[in-house]
């Protein structure tokens, strides 16, 4: 079974950036597609963006884009996403997910991180 | 842009049903774009309930099932229980990208 951990919250100041994690254990980072997605505090959730194993570049939301970076270390098995610039509205819980290549569907879920960003 | 729409608000009396959809603001969602379900009480991770438009996770109750009606997707609680009050939200496979519904605040009263 492919558990998802992440990394513990975050307190972040107008224009710095943050890095989250995601340890993947069940399986290796290799055989899944890695997505983000966050929930600002009280809000829906909004995908982010995440690996294509199509063809095997990494795709993001248009709003994101220029902003975040997501990347891989597949010898830990271990997902980042990297946001810069970070801003108020950035505020939010960062889920990692993964999503079946069958019936692109977020399959597994991380627990979340909250990165609060504040002056 | 595209645009998913959820009721923001339904409430169902224990043991009732209930349908919850997701539609799209220009044009109809078909099983083409993949719907799927998920599940959220607060301060927790989102669930997966239905994937593919009518396929069940691992685990899921089966007083839960997906459809297509008309031109949305739907999601119906067959005897509704308590611990069902939760926020409920739809997600559409766009051919390269997800698009969330904004979610369904289901009340169990």
């Amino acid at each position: 079974q492919v558990q998802l951990v992440q990394s513990g919250a975050e307190v972040k100041k107008p224009g710095a950036s943050v890095k989250v994690s995601c340890k993947v254990s069940g399986y290796t980072l290799t055989e899944l597609s890695m997505h983000w997605v966050r929930q600002a505090p009280g809000k829906g959730l909004e995908w982010m963006g995440g690996f294509d194993p199509e063809d095997g570049e990494t795709i993001y939301a248009q709003k994101f884009q220029g902003r975040v970076t997501m990347t891989e270390d597949t010898s830990t098995d271990t997902a980042y996403m990297e946001l810069s610039s970070l801003r108020s509205e950035d505020t939010a819980v960062y889920y990692c997910a993964t999503v079946d290549g069958d019936y692109v569907y977020f399959q597994h879920w991380g627990q979340g991180t909250l990165v609060t960003v504040s002056s | 842009q595209t645009v998913v729409t959820q009721e923001p608000s339904f409430s169902v009396s224990p043991g009732g049903t209930v349908t919850l959809t997701c539609g799209l603001s220009s044009g109809s969602v078909s099983t083409s774009y993949y719907p799927s379900w998920y599940q959220q009480t607060p301060g927790q991770a989102p669930r997966t309930l239905i994937y593919s438009t009518n396929t069940r996770s691992s685990g899921v109750p089966d007083r839960f099932s997906g459809s297509i009606l008309g031109n949305k997707a739907a999601l119906t609680i067959t005897g509704a229980q308590a611990d069902d009050e939760s926020d409920y939200y739809c997600v559409l496979y766009m051919g390269s990208f997800w698009v969330f519904g904004g979610g369904t605040k289901l009340t169990v009263l």
